[in-house]
């Protein structure tokens, strides 16, 4: 069975940068496992930030960006806000599958 | 604007089915692939299955495969999961996604 593992939690000051990674069971992620970031708040459907690998949506804050980092997908956040305090998933495509991440709790502190 | 709206969630015995629709509007929906995506309370997302925009190839989760059919009828805009054989940890939050949007779900609660 594939698992796809993120950082449980993470802690970043108001205008800061933070990374999250997303790594595979199979091995290292590349561009064609076409890593997804989604993020969603209490309450709320998760909403689309990044997909294959680095590719913003039209609403995605341009202080989010994607990359490969040392054989795993990364979403990086720079000059993090208040509003970016929220849960965030990677999603991995395995030739027709999609596995989630087990998610990252992000505080902003 | 891009719209997806669940409907057909509820309580259900174990064993029992229940079919998921999504409408969708505000968009191509018979150029593009569409997934469903279940959360479990208080868990994460998991992914349950995806279907291309023609309906020609259908992937599953293992936790669902030979229990769940997605389908589609892109001359209704309208996206389905039959649910069949349901079980207790089939109780989440699902919801249809695609392409780059979300609805915000419907609740399938499986107990006696």
């Amino acid at each position: 069975q594939t698992v796809v593992t993120q950082e449980p939690s993470l802690t970043v000051s108001p205008g800061g940068t933070v990374t999250l990674t997303c790594a595979s069971s199979t091995g290292a992620v590349t561009s064609g496992y076409y890593p997804n970031w989604f993020q969603q708040k209490p309450g709320q459907a998760p909403r689309a930030l990044i997909y294959s690998t680095s590719n913003k949506h039209s609403w995605t804050p341009a202080r989010f960006s994607g990359s490969l980092l040392g054989g795993k997908a990364a979403l990086t956040l720079s000059g993090v806000q208040p509003e970016d305090e929220a849960e965030y998933y990677c999603l991995l495509y395995y030739g027709g599958a999609r596995v989630f991440g087990g998610g990252t709790k992000l505080t902003v502190l | 604007q891009v719209q997806l709206v669940e409907s057909g969630g509820g309580v259900v015995q174990p064993g029992g089915s229940l079919r998921l629709s999504c409408a969708a509007s505000g968009f191509t929906f018979s150029s593009y692939g569409m997934h469903w995506v279940r959360q479990a309370p208080g868990k994460g997302l998991e992914w349950v299955a995806f279907i291309r925009y023609d309906g020609s190839n259908k992937y599953y989760a293992d936790s669902v495969k030979g229990r769940f059919t997605i389908s589609r009828d892109n001359s209704k805009n309208t996206l389905y999961l039959q649910m069949n054989s349901l079980r207790a940890e089939d109780t989440a939050v699902y919801y249809c996604a695609g392409p780059g949007h979300w609805g915000q779900g419907t609740l399938v609660t499986v107990s006696s």
